[in-house]
């Protein structure tokens, strides 16, 4: 199975603020997903990122909100946009069977 | 993808068998049984999956009925450690245009107590 490397861990952002959330695999993975959780809550897909094409978002999420980056077969970002306290969550990347550490993130 | 049913929450003691049961009657015959669980604050962690035989590996094992409609998920030895939540997922099979994709319920949060 793969390995996944993902930061940063947590961050504290004001809101109006961007963050960018790296995830890298140890191996070439066609797909890449990437989740929210909610406090208390179970994982919810945000969207599928593949290499070489847009990624595919989940009802709810836009790009404009989430934007994703895919430059090669091992490696995606998932920035979160202009924050608001309601985006206070932990975010997971995935890929084979695998998930990354997740990114806590607080937005105040 | 098919949903899952899980009781919200189980005990076990330690040493145990913890046996957690899914119930996924919707089905489909290109649909595997996955099971992950998550320990506090950590990423999901995958057990085992299985398409309709029985299925174990060094963490665990998985029984699907028959029908194919239910699982059950077998800790033989439960410890301390085991206690997480646990996620039963019906997922497709490669090749299927949402492979990879996992929708998780609620899962079990299972508590093994000394």
């Amino acid at each position: 199975s793969a390995v996944i490397s993902q930061k940063p861990s947590r961050d504290i952002c004001q809101r109006g603020t961007s963050l960018t959330i790296q995830c890298q695999v140890d191996s070439q993975v066609t797909m890449m997903f990437w989740y929210r959780q909610q406090p208390g809550q179970s994982l919810t897909l945000i969207a599928t990122a593949n290499q070489g094409s847009e990624a595919t978002y989940e009802s709810g999420f836009v790009i404009d909100k989430f934007p994703i980056s895919r430059p090669n077969l091992t490696f995606s970002t998932l920035t979160v946009s202009n924050m608001s306290p309601e985006d206070s969550s932990i975010y997971l990347c995935s890929a084979m069977n695998t998930f990354g550490s997740g990114t806590r993130l607080t937005v105040v | 993808d098919a949903k899952t049913t899980q009781p919200p929450s189980m005990d076990c003691a330690e040493g145990r068998a913890a046996n957690l049961p899914c119930n996924h009657s919707t089905i489909s015959g290109n649909e595997y049984v996955y099971w992950y669980r998550q320990i506090h604050s950590q990423g999901p962690q995958y057990i085992i999956h299985g398409l309709k035989n029985n299925e174990t590996n060094e963490m665990a094992s998985l029984i699907i009925t028959e029908d194919r409609k239910s699982s059950t998920l077998i800790l033989p030895h439960a410890t301390l450690r085991d206690t997480a939540v646990y996620y039963c997922i019906v997922r497709v099979a490669a090749g299927g245009t949402s492979y990879g994709k996992l929708t998780f319920g609620q899962g079990t949060i299972l508590t093994v107590h000394p």
